[in-house]
């Protein structure tokens, strides 16, 4: 069965540094890979996805993630944190067909000024 | 287009007491889904529709958990009775196949008292 271990349950950037949120997967076949938004009180917000064409996907936002299959990991990055980004992110597996979406237990985002 | 629609936002039971969710789907998404989010936690599964036929429920509580989805469309997840373990973000999303991503809804936040 697939799953999803996010590094870290709360990471904190300065405002202008790089953001990195970690994700590694395990997949008994190739995975479809996705990190989700999701700001208080609101639903989840596609980020971005990976279904098995370029390994680095970029997405809204100014995010983007690559995806590494001899480390099994699909880490989230942006060059340049804003205030805005605060958030907590997702990351999901998925083993295709109709398979649902397994998460992780999500990142806290916070951004100091 | 428009959302996943769910409704209410928020709900304040005390245990024993039953309580309905709604969610209404983008149109022409065949595939429904229940999330659980527990405080502090990844989402979590509770169900999948494809069309009005249940796909996976094996981590739905039957004995107080059930759920429908009429005609293909709007379903409704039910609660009784609800205990104190319940409460949570009850999340709804809709999707046209897993490699599109799914579309959540603003969720559910249920408290039981």
């Amino acid at each position: 069965a697939q799953s999803v271990t996010q590094l870290g349950s709360h990471v904190s950037v300065s405002e202008g540094a790089l953001v990195l949120l970690r994700c590694n997967y395990s997949s008994s076949v190739p995975p479809y890979l996705f990190w989700y938004v999701q700001y208080p009180n609101q639903g989840l917000q596609l980020l971005l996805k990976y279904t098995s064409a370029a390994t680095l996907v970029k997405g809204i936002n100014g995010f983007e993630a690559e995806f590494k299959k001899s480390e099994t990991s699909f880490h989230l990055t942006k060059p340049s944190a804003h205030m805005s980004d605060a958030a907590e992110y997702f990351c999901a597996v998925s083993e295709g067909g109709n398979t649902p979406l397994v998460f992780g237990k999500g990142t806290r985002l916070s951004v100091i000024a | 287009e428009a959302g996943v629609a769910q409704s209410p936002r928020y709900k304040i039971i005390e245990k024993r007491q039953s309580v309905a969710f709604w969610c209404n789907p983008i149109s022409g998404h065949a595939t429904l889904y229940w999330y659980q989010q527990i405080l502090g936690q990844g989402p979590k599964l509770l169900i999948q529709f494809q069309n009005n036929g249940v796909v996976d429920d094996s981590q739905l509580p039957k004995d107080r958990f059930s759920a429908e989805r009429l005609k293909g469309v709007d379903s409704t997840l039910k609660i009784q009775p609800a205990k104190l373990e319940d409460s949570a973000v009850y999340l709804c999303a809709s999707t046209l196949g897993t490699g599109h991503g799914y579309t959540f809804g603003s969720g559910t936040r249920l408290t039981v008292v």
